[in-house]
């Protein structure tokens, strides 16, 4: 079992939508959770990370972590052809160093 | 503040030849990291760097080295290239403190081997 899944899509979706990316693990050491978006042909960027179990929400964007289930999740609310991107998700450990990323969905919002 | 810079942007090796992928930082940040990206794959470490002179081999190391004498500068050196080795490379910095999940990346390097 991959440490962590992630459909990579492709995902397109109309302006205005809610949009939920999602990833799975197998690690139960993760307790860094992040999400990174990436443009096309850029280098990927942080958008935000959760620390442990909960929800953390910021402007349109809000990440929610199930440790229960190993599930991770990024909703974004009223969707923007700006957020055309692919968003990967990435886990760590306590420590923090190392992050093991998954695979991206991309993501298309059309106007 | 540039950030995290890269160069060369692209570049065409023959199997066989070495190069050097340059990596520079100026936000005084302590570690470095070098990843590759393959089309449809998340990205992969290949080594990391706590400060300078220390180095650390991340996932997949193998075919590259990497050399830290400044807190600025980070290259990753490939020797005698593969066709395996084609893909996106990104070098990223973080902060030393806990945790170091906020990693700025460059713009990335392609490098195609034929």
């Amino acid at each position: 079992q991959k440490e962590v899944e992630q459909d990579p899509g492709p995902l397109s979706v109309p302006e205005g939508a809610i949009v939920s990316l999602n990833c799975t693990y197998s690690n139960s050491a993760f307790q860094y959770f992040m999400w990174y978006r990436q443009y096309s042909r850029k280098g990927p960027e942080l958008l935000m990370y959760t620390y442990s179990s909960g929800n953390k929400e910021d402007g349109r964007f809000t990440a929610q972590v199930d440790k229960s289930s190993k599930y991770i999740s990024l909703f974004i609310r009223d969707s923007q052809p700006s957020d055309s991107a692919t968003y990967l998700c990435a886990l760590a450990n306590q420590a923090g160093t190392a992050l093991i990323f998954g695979k991206g969905t991309t993501l298309s919002v059309s106007s | 503040n540039a950030g995290v810079t890269q160069t060369p942007k692209f570049r065409i090796l023959k199997i066989g030849q070495s190069m050097t992928l340059q990596c520079t930082q100026d936000m005084n940040h302590n570690y470095m990291y070098w990843y590759r990206q393959d089309p449809g794959m998340g990205l992969k470490l290949i080594y990391y760097s706590v400060g300078a002179g220390i180095t650390d081999k991340g996932e997949v190391p193998n075919g590259y080295n990497v050399s830290r004498s400044t807190t600025e500068d980070f290259p990753l050196r490939l020797e005698l290239a593969a066709p395996s080795q084609t893909s996106v490379y990104f070098c990223a910095s973080s902060w030393g403190g806990i945790p170091r999940v906020e990693q700025y990346f460059g713009p990335g390097t392609r490098l195609t081997v034929t």
